[in-house]
C-alpha cells in the first residue's frame, strides 16, 4: 500500500514558539491531505483539509492563523503550530487518500508536547 | 455534516469470543464505511471497508456489515485473540469528501 511518512515523530517545545510538521506521501502524489488532532484516548478530529496549489480548508472552530498550512507540493504538506500554547499538546496525524481518495492512508503522527 | 455515533466505547471479551462493534451515521449519501485499529501511539491502521452497493464483506475473521436503510454499520472479529486489543474507530465518507470518524471502541482480549 501507499507510504505516508511524518517528520518529527515526537516533538518538545516551549510555550510562544512555533513548531512545523511535515507530511510526506513517499510513493503517490496526493493533492490532498487531511491533518487531524487526537487527544489523549479520543477520536480523531479533522482539523483541516490541504489542497495542494491552494489555500487549505479549515475545519469549523480550527483557527487558521495557528495552525498554517502550506501544501506547495504533490507530496509534501506541511502544518505549523505557532505560537504554541501547552493546551495544543495532543498527536498530530496527516492523511493522504489514493484516487478517489475512499482509503486513506496515515502518517505516523507527531506527538507535540508545549511546555 | 456527518455524524457517527459508535457504540459500545469499551468492550471486553474472553478469548476465543466474538466481538461486535456498531456504527450509525447521519447522512444517506454516505458511501464508504472503512474501519480502524489503532494501537496506543501508533497511526490507524485500516483493517476492513465496505462500500455502499455491498451489504456484507468478510476477511478472514474481520466481518462488516451495512444496513444503508437504518444507516449503520457492524465490525465483527470472530475467535479473538489477545493481539486483537487496541482501539477501533469506524468512519464515514461521503463522495470525495472528508472522513468522519466515530469516537472509537477500546477493546480488550481477555486471555
Amino acid at each position: 500500500g501507499a507510504v505516508v511518512s511524518q517528520h518529527p515523530s515526537r516533538v518538545i517545545c516551549k510555550s510562544g514558539t512555533s513548531v512545523k510538521i511535515e507530511c510526506r506521501s513517499l510513493d503517490f502524489q496526493a493533492t490532498t491531505m487531511f491533518w487531524y488532532r487526537q487527544f489523549p484516548k479520543q477520536s480523531l478530529m479533522l482539523m483541516a483539509t490541504s489542497n495542494e496549489g491552494s489555500k487549505a480548508t479549515y475545519e469549523q472552530g480550527v483557527e487558521k492563523d495557528k495552525f498554517l498550512i502550506n501544501h506547495a507540493s504533490l507530496t509534501l504538506s506541511t502544518l505549523t503550530v505557532t505560537s504554541a500554547h501547552p493546551e495544543d499538546s495532543s498527536f498530530y496525524i496527516c492523511s493522504a487518500g489514493g484516487s478517489p481518495p475512499y482509503e486513506q492512508y496515515f502518517g505516523p503522527g507527531t506527538r507535540l508536547t508545549v511546555t | 455534516g456527518e455524524n457517527v455515533e459508535q457504540h459500545p466505547s469499551t468492550l471486553s471479551v474472553q478469548e476465543g469470543d466474538s466481538a461486535v462493534i456498531k456504527c450509525t451515521y447521519s447522512d444517506s449519501a454516505s458511501n464508504y464505511f472503512p474501519w480502524y485499529k489503532q494501537e496506543l501511539g501508533k497511526r490507524p491502521q485500516l483493517i476492513i471497508d465496505i462500500r455502499s452497493n455491498v451489504g456484507e464483506k468478510k476477511d478472514q475473521r474481520i466481518a462488516v456489515t451495512l444496513n444503508k436503510t437504518a444507516k449503520h454499520f457492524s465490525l465483527h472479529i470472530t475467535e479473538t485473540q489477545p493481539e486483537d486489543s487496541a482501539v477501533y474507530f469506524c468512519a464515514a465518507i461521503i463522495g470525495n469528501e472528508k472522513l468522519t470518524f466515530g469516537t472509537g471502541t477500546r477493546l480488550t482480549i481477555i486471555p
